[in-house]
Protein backbone atom coordinates (compact mmCIF):
# COMPACT_ATOMS: atom_id res chain seq x y z
CA UNK A 1 0.00 0.00 0.00
CA UNK A 2 1.61 2.87 -1.30
CA UNK A 3 1.09 6.57 0.97
CA UNK A 4 0.60 8.49 -2.64
CA UNK A 5 -2.63 7.60 -4.45
CA UNK A 6 -3.20 8.55 -8.28
CA UNK A 7 -6.22 8.69 -10.53
CA UNK A 8 -7.25 8.08 -12.78
CA UNK A 9 -4.83 4.81 -13.16
CA UNK A 10 -5.36 4.82 -17.15
CA UNK A 11 -6.29 8.11 -18.92
CA UNK A 12 -7.16 7.58 -23.02
CA UNK A 13 -7.90 11.51 -24.26
CA UNK A 14 -8.36 12.42 -27.48
CA UNK A 15 -6.23 15.57 -28.56
CA UNK A 16 -8.59 18.16 -28.47
CA UNK A 17 -9.64 16.88 -24.48
CA UNK A 18 -9.10 18.35 -21.46
CA UNK A 19 -8.24 15.98 -18.43
CA UNK A 20 -7.12 15.91 -15.46
CA UNK A 21 -4.66 13.68 -13.60
CA UNK A 22 -4.85 13.94 -9.51
CA UNK A 23 -2.80 13.18 -6.78
CA UNK A 24 -3.09 12.71 -2.94
CA UNK A 25 -0.34 12.17 -0.53
CA UNK A 26 -1.32 10.52 2.75
CA UNK A 27 2.36 10.99 4.19
CA UNK A 28 2.36 14.35 5.83
CA UNK A 29 5.05 15.86 3.22
CA UNK A 30 5.96 19.69 2.17
CA UNK A 31 6.87 18.38 -1.46
CA UNK A 32 5.38 16.92 -4.70
CA UNK A 33 6.58 16.31 -8.06
CA UNK A 34 5.46 15.05 -11.70
CA UNK A 35 7.77 12.73 -13.12
CA UNK A 36 7.15 11.33 -16.85
CA UNK A 37 8.32 7.79 -18.10
CA UNK A 38 8.14 7.65 -21.20
CA UNK A 39 8.78 4.73 -23.68
CA UNK A 40 12.62 3.55 -23.44
CA UNK A 41 13.31 6.63 -21.54
CA UNK A 42 14.47 7.15 -18.02
CA UNK A 43 11.81 9.04 -15.54
CA UNK A 44 12.25 12.92 -15.99
CA UNK A 45 11.40 15.62 -13.72
CA UNK A 46 8.57 17.88 -14.57
CA UNK A 47 7.79 19.97 -11.92
CA UNK A 48 8.79 20.75 -8.36
CA UNK A 49 6.23 21.90 -5.99
CA UNK A 50 7.39 22.63 -2.04
CA UNK A 51 4.81 24.65 0.35
CA UNK A 52 2.21 24.46 -2.48
CA UNK A 53 4.75 26.91 -4.52
CA UNK A 54 5.92 25.74 -7.38
CA UNK A 55 9.55 25.53 -7.65
CA UNK A 56 10.86 23.74 -10.53
CA UNK A 57 9.49 23.87 -14.02
CA UNK A 58 11.64 21.38 -15.98
CA UNK A 59 10.70 22.76 -19.50
CA UNK A 60 7.53 21.44 -19.53
CA UNK A 61 5.49 22.50 -22.40
CA UNK A 62 2.22 24.77 -21.24
CA UNK A 63 -0.04 22.22 -22.73
CA UNK A 64 0.79 20.53 -19.03
CA UNK A 65 -0.67 22.77 -16.97
CA UNK A 66 -0.07 22.10 -12.94
CA UNK A 67 -2.01 22.99 -9.53
CA UNK A 68 -1.37 22.42 -6.11
CA UNK A 69 -3.72 23.60 -4.03
CA UNK A 70 -2.63 22.36 -0.71
CA UNK A 71 0.57 19.97 0.58
CA UNK A 72 -1.20 16.96 -0.16
CA UNK A 73 -3.02 17.69 -3.61
CA UNK A 74 -1.48 18.11 -6.83
CA UNK A 75 -3.27 17.67 -10.60
CA UNK A 76 -2.09 18.28 -13.78
CA UNK A 77 -4.25 19.20 -16.15
CA UNK A 78 -3.46 18.13 -19.85
CA UNK A 79 -5.40 19.93 -22.27
CA UNK A 80 -4.46 19.64 -26.74
CA UNK A 81 -1.78 17.13 -26.14
CA UNK A 82 -0.21 15.20 -28.86
CA UNK A 83 -0.03 11.44 -29.04
CA UNK A 84 3.59 11.87 -28.18
CA UNK A 85 2.69 12.63 -24.95
CA UNK A 86 1.55 9.12 -23.93
CA UNK A 87 3.30 7.55 -21.26
CA UNK A 88 3.38 6.83 -17.63
CA UNK A 89 2.49 9.95 -15.18
CA UNK A 90 4.19 9.47 -11.81
CA UNK A 91 3.31 12.00 -8.27
CA UNK A 92 5.83 11.56 -5.93
CA UNK A 93 6.48 13.06 -2.26
CA UNK A 94 8.68 14.13 0.11
CA UNK A 95 9.50 16.19 3.59
CA UNK A 96 11.70 18.93 2.53
CA UNK A 97 14.06 20.74 4.44
CA UNK A 98 15.92 18.23 6.64
CA UNK A 99 18.75 17.13 4.34
CA UNK A 100 19.70 15.58 0.97
CA UNK A 101 19.50 12.37 2.56
CA UNK A 102 16.06 12.19 2.11
CA UNK A 103 13.83 9.44 0.49
CA UNK A 104 11.23 10.72 -2.26
CA UNK A 105 8.03 8.17 -2.25
CA UNK A 106 5.52 7.25 -5.44
CA UNK A 107 2.77 6.57 -6.91
CA UNK A 108 1.61 3.61 -8.74
CA UNK A 109 1.38 6.37 -11.77
CA UNK A 110 -1.23 7.21 -14.46
CA UNK A 111 -1.16 5.54 -17.86
CA UNK A 112 -2.04 8.55 -20.31
CA UNK A 113 -2.89 7.26 -24.01
CA UNK A 114 -3.62 10.57 -26.53
CA UNK A 115 -5.47 9.31 -29.69
CA UNK B 1 24.45 17.61 -19.28
CA UNK B 2 24.01 15.60 -16.34
CA UNK B 3 23.97 11.97 -17.33
CA UNK B 4 23.42 8.51 -15.11
CA UNK B 5 24.50 5.41 -16.83
CA UNK B 6 23.10 1.98 -15.28
CA UNK B 7 24.67 -1.15 -16.76
CA UNK B 8 23.51 -3.76 -17.78
CA UNK B 9 20.14 -2.90 -19.24
CA UNK B 10 19.17 -6.65 -18.44
CA UNK B 11 19.77 -9.65 -16.88
CA UNK B 12 18.53 -12.70 -16.41
CA UNK B 13 19.93 -15.40 -13.30
CA UNK B 14 19.00 -18.30 -11.73
CA UNK B 15 17.33 -18.39 -8.80
CA UNK B 16 20.25 -18.62 -5.76
CA UNK B 17 22.76 -16.97 -7.97
CA UNK B 18 24.28 -13.62 -6.88
CA UNK B 19 24.34 -10.55 -8.73
CA UNK B 20 25.50 -6.87 -9.11
CA UNK B 21 24.55 -3.85 -11.08
CA UNK B 22 26.55 -0.74 -11.70
CA UNK B 23 25.54 3.38 -11.68
CA UNK B 24 27.75 5.89 -12.89
CA UNK B 25 27.01 9.95 -12.41
CA UNK B 26 28.83 12.69 -12.27
CA UNK B 27 30.95 13.36 -9.65
CA UNK B 28 30.78 16.91 -8.82
CA UNK B 29 28.79 18.66 -6.98
CA UNK B 30 27.50 15.02 -5.61
CA UNK B 31 24.41 15.35 -2.72
CA UNK B 32 22.83 12.01 -2.62
CA UNK B 33 22.30 8.98 -4.86
CA UNK B 34 19.03 6.79 -4.73
CA UNK B 35 17.75 3.41 -5.23
CA UNK B 36 14.73 2.05 -6.13
CA UNK B 37 13.05 -1.20 -7.20
CA UNK B 38 10.43 -0.94 -9.81
CA UNK B 39 8.08 -3.72 -9.76
CA UNK B 40 5.50 -4.01 -13.12
CA UNK B 41 2.46 -2.24 -11.72
CA UNK B 42 3.33 -1.15 -8.56
CA UNK B 43 5.27 2.35 -7.24
CA UNK B 44 9.04 2.86 -6.93
CA UNK B 45 10.00 1.76 -4.19
CA UNK B 46 13.09 3.83 -2.29
CA UNK B 47 15.71 0.82 -1.66
CA UNK B 48 18.61 3.40 -0.63
CA UNK B 49 19.59 6.78 0.10
CA UNK B 50 23.52 6.86 -0.11
CA UNK B 51 25.31 10.56 0.79
CA UNK B 52 28.31 9.76 2.14
CA UNK B 53 31.93 8.35 -0.07
CA UNK B 54 32.56 5.06 1.27
CA UNK B 55 28.90 4.31 2.55
CA UNK B 56 27.73 1.04 2.33
CA UNK B 57 23.90 0.04 3.30
CA UNK B 58 22.28 -3.50 3.44
CA UNK B 59 18.87 -3.98 3.11
CA UNK B 60 18.25 -8.07 3.59
CA UNK B 61 19.85 -9.59 1.09
CA UNK B 62 20.53 -6.44 -1.03
CA UNK B 63 22.88 -4.19 -0.04
CA UNK B 64 24.84 -1.15 -2.12
CA UNK B 65 28.05 0.57 -2.12
CA UNK B 66 29.15 4.30 -3.51
CA UNK B 67 31.83 6.09 -4.93
CA UNK B 68 31.76 9.57 -4.86
CA UNK B 69 35.29 10.56 -6.30
CA UNK B 70 35.07 8.39 -8.96
CA UNK B 71 31.33 8.73 -9.78
CA UNK B 72 29.88 4.87 -9.13
CA UNK B 73 27.87 2.86 -6.67
CA UNK B 74 27.22 -0.89 -7.50
CA UNK B 75 24.06 -2.53 -6.06
CA UNK B 76 24.21 -6.34 -5.37
CA UNK B 77 21.71 -9.11 -4.98
CA UNK B 78 22.64 -12.04 -3.08
CA UNK B 79 21.23 -15.66 -3.59
CA UNK B 80 18.59 -13.78 -5.93
CA UNK B 81 14.71 -15.12 -5.66
CA UNK B 82 11.76 -14.96 -8.08
CA UNK B 83 10.71 -12.13 -6.31
CA UNK B 84 13.52 -9.83 -6.79
CA UNK B 85 12.63 -9.72 -10.05
CA UNK B 86 11.96 -6.21 -11.32
CA UNK B 87 13.76 -3.32 -12.55
CA UNK B 88 16.02 -1.64 -10.38
CA UNK B 89 16.79 2.55 -11.05
CA UNK B 90 19.33 4.88 -9.48
CA UNK B 91 18.88 8.28 -9.18
CA UNK B 92 21.51 11.27 -8.75
CA UNK B 93 20.67 14.06 -6.78
CA UNK B 94 21.27 17.10 -8.68
CA UNK B 95 21.16 20.80 -6.48
CA UNK B 96 21.61 21.08 -3.23
CA UNK B 97 18.11 21.08 -0.73
CA UNK B 98 15.76 20.18 -3.20
CA UNK B 99 15.32 16.19 -2.65
CA UNK B 100 12.83 15.52 -5.22
CA UNK B 101 15.18 17.17 -8.24
CA UNK B 102 16.86 13.20 -8.93
CA UNK B 103 18.23 12.30 -12.16
CA UNK B 104 17.16 8.81 -13.20
CA UNK B 105 19.15 6.14 -15.01
CA UNK B 106 17.25 4.05 -17.16
CA UNK B 107 17.69 0.72 -15.21
CA UNK B 108 18.71 -2.36 -14.69
CA UNK B 109 15.51 -5.08 -15.63
CA UNK B 110 16.53 -7.77 -13.21
CA UNK B 111 14.32 -11.73 -13.94
CA UNK B 112 15.01 -14.41 -12.07
CA UNK B 113 14.15 -17.63 -12.96
CA UNK B 114 13.16 -20.31 -10.23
Amino acid sequence: ETGVTQTPRHLVMGMTNKKSLKCEQHLGHNAMYWYKQSAKKPLELMFVYNFKEQTENNSVPSRFSPECPNSSHLFLHLHTLQPEDSALYLCASSQEGSGPGNTIYFGEGSWLTVV
Amino acid sequence: ILNVEQSPQSLHVQEGDSTNFTCSFPSSNFYALHWYRWETAKSPEALFVMTLNGDEKKKGRISATLNTKEGYSYLYIKGSQPEDSATYLCAFLFGSGNTGKLIFGQGTTLQVKP
